[in-house]
């Protein structure tokens, strides 16, 4: 059973601090990898997709990896903002490509 | 162009009563996925489908029944409510499968 699991938990930065929000996988017979942003009281918004057969996606200020071998991805954010404050959740889509694997999110805090 | 919407955003129910939880996308997607998210557990996938008339099973489906009687509609129906099913729920569409997901609001279900 596939099980994604997200470290850390909690993070604070200052605004302007580079960061690394890390997501681990289980089982890596997977269609495709998703990050996504929830903030407070909302629903999600997509933020990157990388296809089994990709090693990383680039969106603005966001670069995501992603290393099958290990059951690894990573999220990197440059210069981060107080607005960029949100939890950051993962999911491993099956093989199907008919459902995700969420990991429980990485709540980032970014103070100005 | 509205996205996926739900309805209600709120309910209060009591043990035992029933109700139907309505989401609704005009993005022409062909699949639909009904999650709840609880603190401590992350997503979990309730029920999806890949198309108009059809349902599948997710994660944790027990409890719940749905119904994708027109392509833009997917419902799901809680037969005789629990406290356990107290979460929030979030319905999602994408175009196929393994694509980006595009979520709802969330219906906030209290079952006292």
């Amino acid at each position: 059973k596939q099980e994604v699991t997200q470290i850390p938990a909690a993070l604070s930065v200052p605004e302007g601090e580079n960061l690394v929000l890390n997501c681990s996988f289980t089982d890596s017979a997977i269609y495709n990898l998703q990050w996504f942003r929830q903030d407070p009281g909302k629903g999600l918004t997509s933020l990157l997709l990388i296809q089994s057969s990709q090693r990383e996606q680039t969106s603005g200020r966001l670069n995501a990896s992603l290393d099958k071998s290990s059951g690894r991805s990573t999220l990197y954010i440059a210069a981060s903002q107080p607005g960029d404050s949100a939890t950051y959740l993962c999911a491993a889509c099956n093989q199907a490509g008919t459902a995700l694997i969420f990991g429980k999110g990485t709540t980032l805090s970014v103070s100005s | 162009n509205a996205g996926v919407t739900q309805t209600p955003k709120f309910r209060v129910l009591k043990t035992g009563q029933s109700m139907t939880l309505l989401c609704a996308q005009d993005m022409n997607h062909e699949y639909m996925y009904w999650y709840r998210q609880d603190p401590g557990m992350g997503l979990r996938l309730i029920h999806y489908s890949v198309g108009e008339g059809t349902t599948a099973k997710g994660e944790v489906p027990d409890g719940y029944n749905v119904s994708r009687l027109k392509k833009q509609n997917f419902l799901l129906g809680l037969e005789s409510a629990a406290p356990s099913q107290t979460s929030v729920y979030f319905c999602a569409s994408s175009y196929s499968e393994g694509l980006e997901q595009f979520f709802g609001p969330g219906t906030r279900l209290t079952v006292l």
